[in-house]
Protein backbone atom coordinates (compact mmCIF):
# COMPACT_ATOMS: atom_id res chain seq x y z
CA UNK A 1 0.00 0.00 0.00
CA UNK A 2 0.57 3.83 -0.19
CA UNK A 3 2.81 5.13 3.23
CA UNK A 4 1.97 8.51 4.13
CA UNK A 5 3.87 10.34 6.32
CA UNK A 6 3.57 13.16 8.48
CA UNK A 7 5.20 15.41 10.49
CA UNK A 8 5.56 16.62 13.34
CA UNK A 9 3.68 14.23 15.52
CA UNK A 10 2.89 16.89 18.22
CA UNK A 11 2.78 20.72 17.88
CA UNK A 12 2.08 23.12 20.91
CA UNK A 13 1.19 26.31 20.06
CA UNK A 14 0.32 29.53 21.68
CA UNK A 15 -3.08 30.89 20.53
CA UNK A 16 -2.45 33.34 17.67
CA UNK A 17 0.33 31.55 16.27
CA UNK A 18 0.99 30.30 12.58
CA UNK A 19 1.41 26.67 11.96
CA UNK A 20 2.66 24.34 8.54
CA UNK A 21 1.80 20.58 8.81
CA UNK A 22 3.24 18.53 6.32
CA UNK A 23 2.44 15.17 4.70
CA UNK A 24 4.34 13.29 2.67
CA UNK A 25 3.46 10.07 0.42
CA UNK A 26 5.19 7.15 -1.51
CA UNK A 27 3.19 6.95 -4.70
CA UNK A 28 1.07 8.82 -6.87
CA UNK A 29 -2.09 9.17 -5.91
CA UNK A 30 -5.68 10.72 -7.42
CA UNK A 31 -7.21 11.76 -4.06
CA UNK A 32 -5.72 13.48 -1.29
CA UNK A 33 -7.94 14.82 1.69
CA UNK A 34 -6.96 16.44 4.82
CA UNK A 35 -8.91 15.70 8.18
CA UNK A 36 -9.66 17.19 11.79
CA UNK A 37 -10.71 14.77 14.24
CA UNK A 38 -12.52 16.35 17.13
CA UNK A 39 -12.08 14.88 20.74
CA UNK A 40 -15.22 13.25 19.90
CA UNK A 41 -13.26 11.05 17.22
CA UNK A 42 -15.38 12.54 14.22
CA UNK A 43 -13.37 13.06 11.05
CA UNK A 44 -13.83 16.52 9.49
CA UNK A 45 -13.11 16.96 5.54
CA UNK A 46 -10.72 20.19 5.51
CA UNK A 47 -9.90 19.90 1.90
CA UNK A 48 -9.96 18.02 -0.74
CA UNK A 49 -7.01 18.90 -2.73
CA UNK A 50 -5.02 16.22 -4.76
CA UNK A 51 -2.88 19.15 -6.45
CA UNK A 52 -2.98 22.84 -6.48
CA UNK A 53 -4.01 25.46 -3.77
CA UNK A 54 -7.30 25.84 -1.66
CA UNK A 55 -7.67 28.93 1.06
CA UNK A 56 -10.76 27.96 3.71
CA UNK A 57 -11.12 30.95 5.93
CA UNK A 58 -7.55 30.84 8.65
CA UNK A 59 -6.62 27.20 6.78
CA UNK A 60 -5.00 26.50 3.27
CA UNK A 61 -3.04 23.64 1.91
CA UNK A 62 -0.98 23.07 -1.33
CA UNK A 63 -0.52 19.63 -2.67
CA UNK A 64 2.23 19.56 -5.04
CA UNK A 65 1.58 16.14 -6.95
CA UNK A 66 4.84 15.82 -8.82
CA UNK A 67 6.91 15.78 -5.58
CA UNK A 68 4.23 13.68 -3.40
CA UNK A 69 3.57 16.40 -0.55
CA UNK A 70 1.18 18.28 0.69
CA UNK A 71 0.87 21.04 3.43
CA UNK A 72 -2.10 22.32 5.55
CA UNK A 73 -1.28 25.61 7.08
CA UNK A 74 -3.12 27.43 10.22
CA UNK A 75 -3.00 31.22 10.50
CA UNK A 76 -3.80 32.91 13.43
CA UNK A 77 -4.40 29.69 15.77
CA UNK A 78 -7.17 29.03 17.81
CA UNK A 79 -8.15 26.35 20.89
CA UNK A 80 -10.64 25.22 18.88
CA UNK A 81 -8.32 24.25 16.40
CA UNK A 82 -6.85 21.97 18.98
CA UNK A 83 -7.04 18.34 17.82
CA UNK A 84 -5.51 15.54 15.34
CA UNK A 85 -5.18 16.30 11.75
CA UNK A 86 -4.69 13.46 9.54
CA UNK A 87 -3.71 13.48 5.56
CA UNK A 88 -5.71 10.80 3.41
CA UNK A 89 -4.40 9.59 -0.16
CA UNK A 90 -6.04 6.99 -2.37
CA UNK A 91 -5.68 5.78 -6.07
CA UNK A 92 -9.03 4.32 -5.80
CA UNK A 93 -11.60 2.86 -2.76
CA UNK A 94 -9.22 2.88 -0.29
CA UNK A 95 -7.86 5.58 1.54
CA UNK A 96 -4.25 5.40 3.43
CA UNK A 97 -3.73 7.66 6.23
CA UNK A 98 -1.09 8.83 8.05
CA UNK A 99 -0.30 8.80 11.83
CA UNK A 100 -1.64 11.96 12.46
CA UNK A 101 -0.40 15.48 13.89
CA UNK A 102 -1.43 16.01 17.00
CA UNK A 103 -2.08 19.94 17.66
CA UNK A 104 -2.98 21.65 20.88
CA UNK A 105 -3.23 25.59 20.95
CA UNK A 106 -3.24 27.23 24.47
CA UNK A 107 -4.75 30.07 25.12
CA UNK B 1 -29.21 17.53 5.80
CA UNK B 2 -28.41 14.59 8.26
CA UNK B 3 -24.75 13.59 7.94
CA UNK B 4 -23.69 10.15 8.95
CA UNK B 5 -24.90 8.56 11.56
CA UNK B 6 -23.42 5.28 13.60
CA UNK B 7 -24.82 3.23 16.08
CA UNK B 8 -24.28 2.29 18.84
CA UNK B 9 -21.66 5.38 20.19
CA UNK B 10 -19.83 3.43 22.37
CA UNK B 11 -19.76 -0.83 23.38
CA UNK B 12 -18.27 -3.10 25.72
CA UNK B 13 -18.26 -6.97 25.03
CA UNK B 14 -16.16 -9.76 25.99
CA UNK B 15 -13.55 -11.77 24.67
CA UNK B 16 -14.84 -14.34 21.76
CA UNK B 17 -18.22 -12.38 21.76
CA UNK B 18 -19.90 -11.19 18.18
CA UNK B 19 -20.52 -7.95 17.64
CA UNK B 20 -22.50 -5.43 14.88
CA UNK B 21 -21.94 -2.27 14.41
CA UNK B 22 -24.15 -0.12 12.23
CA UNK B 23 -23.99 2.83 9.66
CA UNK B 24 -26.19 5.24 8.16
CA UNK B 25 -24.66 7.07 5.08
CA UNK B 26 -25.51 10.51 4.29
CA UNK B 27 -28.62 11.33 2.16
CA UNK B 28 -27.53 11.06 -1.97
CA UNK B 29 -24.66 8.64 -0.59
CA UNK B 30 -24.37 5.35 -2.39
CA UNK B 31 -21.45 3.89 -1.37
CA UNK B 32 -19.74 3.07 2.62
CA UNK B 33 -16.76 1.91 3.85
CA UNK B 34 -15.13 0.98 7.03
CA UNK B 35 -11.95 1.71 9.08
CA UNK B 36 -10.80 0.96 12.51
CA UNK B 37 -8.52 3.21 14.35
CA UNK B 38 -6.58 2.31 17.07
CA UNK B 39 -5.19 4.47 19.65
CA UNK B 40 -2.85 6.71 18.20
CA UNK B 41 -2.87 5.74 15.22
CA UNK B 42 -4.58 6.85 11.78
CA UNK B 43 -7.72 4.79 10.11
CA UNK B 44 -7.04 1.63 8.84
CA UNK B 45 -9.58 0.16 5.25
CA UNK B 46 -11.68 -2.16 6.09
CA UNK B 47 -13.34 -2.57 3.41
CA UNK B 48 -16.36 -1.24 1.25
CA UNK B 49 -19.50 -1.88 -0.01
CA UNK B 50 -21.07 -0.61 -3.07
CA UNK B 51 -24.63 -2.02 -4.55
CA UNK B 52 -25.05 -4.13 -1.58
CA UNK B 53 -21.57 -5.74 -2.52
CA UNK B 54 -17.80 -6.10 -0.85
CA UNK B 55 -16.24 -3.92 -3.57
CA UNK B 56 -12.30 -4.02 -2.01
CA UNK B 57 -11.07 -5.28 0.83
CA UNK B 58 -7.98 -4.18 3.57
CA UNK B 59 -5.82 -6.57 5.41
CA UNK B 60 -8.50 -8.07 7.82
CA UNK B 61 -9.55 -11.62 8.45
CA UNK B 62 -12.26 -13.25 7.89
CA UNK B 63 -13.76 -12.67 11.45
CA UNK B 64 -14.80 -8.81 10.31
CA UNK B 65 -17.63 -9.32 7.60
CA UNK B 66 -20.25 -6.74 6.13
CA UNK B 67 -23.48 -6.41 4.53
CA UNK B 68 -25.45 -3.44 2.82
CA UNK B 69 -29.31 -2.41 2.44
CA UNK B 70 -30.80 -1.75 -0.53
CA UNK B 71 -31.18 1.80 1.60
CA UNK B 72 -27.85 2.04 1.11
CA UNK B 73 -27.29 1.41 5.21
CA UNK B 74 -24.34 -0.79 6.22
CA UNK B 75 -23.17 -3.14 9.09
CA UNK B 76 -19.96 -4.44 10.29
CA UNK B 77 -19.79 -8.04 12.37
CA UNK B 78 -16.90 -8.60 13.37
CA UNK B 79 -16.91 -12.60 14.99
CA UNK B 80 -14.54 -13.74 18.27
CA UNK B 81 -13.75 -10.85 19.26
CA UNK B 82 -10.36 -10.42 20.55
CA UNK B 83 -8.66 -8.22 23.10
CA UNK B 84 -6.83 -6.36 19.63
CA UNK B 85 -10.07 -5.49 18.28
CA UNK B 86 -10.72 -2.36 20.67
CA UNK B 87 -10.36 0.17 18.66
CA UNK B 88 -12.84 3.06 17.38
CA UNK B 89 -14.92 1.99 14.12
CA UNK B 90 -15.26 4.54 11.66
CA UNK B 91 -18.10 4.67 8.86
CA UNK B 92 -17.35 6.83 5.81
CA UNK B 93 -19.87 7.56 2.86
CA UNK B 94 -19.42 8.72 -0.14
CA UNK B 95 -21.26 8.82 -3.77
CA UNK B 96 -19.46 6.72 -6.48
CA UNK B 97 -17.01 7.35 -8.08
CA UNK B 98 -17.44 10.95 -7.30
CA UNK B 99 -13.83 11.96 -5.83
CA UNK B 100 -13.34 14.03 -2.84
CA UNK B 101 -16.59 13.61 -0.69
CA UNK B 102 -16.52 11.61 1.80
CA UNK B 103 -17.92 12.07 4.96
CA UNK B 104 -17.00 10.53 8.39
CA UNK B 105 -19.56 9.49 11.13
CA UNK B 106 -18.42 9.80 15.01
CA UNK B 107 -17.56 6.18 15.24
CA UNK B 108 -18.47 3.40 17.08
CA UNK B 109 -16.15 3.08 20.42
CA UNK B 110 -15.88 -0.83 21.06
CA UNK B 111 -13.94 -1.58 23.99
CA UNK B 112 -12.99 -5.99 24.38
CA UNK B 113 -12.38 -7.03 27.91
Amino acid sequence: GIQVEQSPPDLILQEGANSTLRCNFSDSVNNLQWFHQNPWGQLINLFYIPSGTKQNGRLSATTVATERYSLLYISSSQTTDSGVYFCAVSTGNQFYFGTGTSLTVIP
Amino acid sequence: DAGVTQSPTHLIKTRGQQVTLRCSPKSGHDTVSWYQQALGQGPQFIFQYYEEEERQRGNFPDRFSGHQFPNYSSELNVNALLLGDSALYLCASSLNRRRGGYTFGSGTRLTVV
